[in-house]
């Protein structure tokens, strides 16, 4: 089944202890991207790549790393958490090309207190 | 700068209604146009999209067209179901892969 895979898909941290969390694809995509959720704000993008080791800055990325070292992971990381950072946290994947769509993950709800 | 605005709602409907979601778009190109539903506790899923002019999106009773001459992609559906109700996103996407999210419109519909 195709599909875009996250994990975990709850997490309670506390401030400053670093956290990882996991994205991965089936399709075969270039594209990658992580977004947040926020009430009143919709979707941000925090990172995306375009494909393996090539990755950008999407319009929130302070506070967060990613990396790409191979096609169907697309981890993204947070050295140091705060409480801002309390967020629902999506991952999708895409082909290249403004016809194709992006398939979601299931998200991951982070709680940093 | 590229955008996409649409009704934030929250909407609520009887079951039966209705139903139009506006979104209209800002692009230096001819991006396409999509509309993603979220189901409460999902991720975004794809409902319909159009990639040209005059091309229309359908699905599970959705329908939504690529207006050029209005910069509009509106989203109806005849007749909603309580099961319809979920965010929806509607969405452009560029050449360069660039993709911009409305704001959401949440929907509810009520037996």
């Amino acid at each position: 089944e195709a599909q875009v895979t996250q994990n975990p898909r709850y997490l309670i941290t506390v401030t400053g202890k670093k956290l990882t969390v996991t994205c991965s694809q089936n399709m075969n995509h270039e594209y990658m991207s992580w977004y947040r959720q926020d009430p009143g704000l919709g979707l941000r993008q925090i990172y995306y790549s375009m494909n393996v080791e090539v990755t950008d800055k999407g319009d929130v990325p302070e506070g967060y790393k990613v990396s790409r070292k191979e096609k169907r992971n697309f981890p993204l990381i947070l050295e140091s958490p705060s409480p801002n950072q309390t967020s629902l946290y999506f991952c999708a994947s895409s082909l290249r090309g403004q016809y194709n769509e992006q398939f979601f993950g299931p998200g991951t709800r982070l709680t940093v207190l | 700068g590229d955008s996409v605005t649409q009704m934030e709602g929250p909407v609520t409907l009887s079951e039966e209604a209705f139903l139009t979601i506006n979104c209209t778009y800002t692009a230096t190109g001819y991006p396409s146009l999509f509309w993603y539903v979220q189901y409460p506790g999902e991720g975004l899923q794809l409902l319909l999209k159009a990639t040209k002019a005059d091309d229309k999106g359908s699905n599970k009773g959705f329908e939504a067209t690529y207006r050029k001459e209005t910069t509009s992609f509106h989203l109806e559906k005849g007749s909603v179901q309580v099961s319809d109700s979920a965010v929806y996103f509607c969405a452009s996407k560029t050449s360069y892969d660039k993709v911009i999210f409305g704001p959401g419109t949440s929907l509810s519909v009520i037996p």
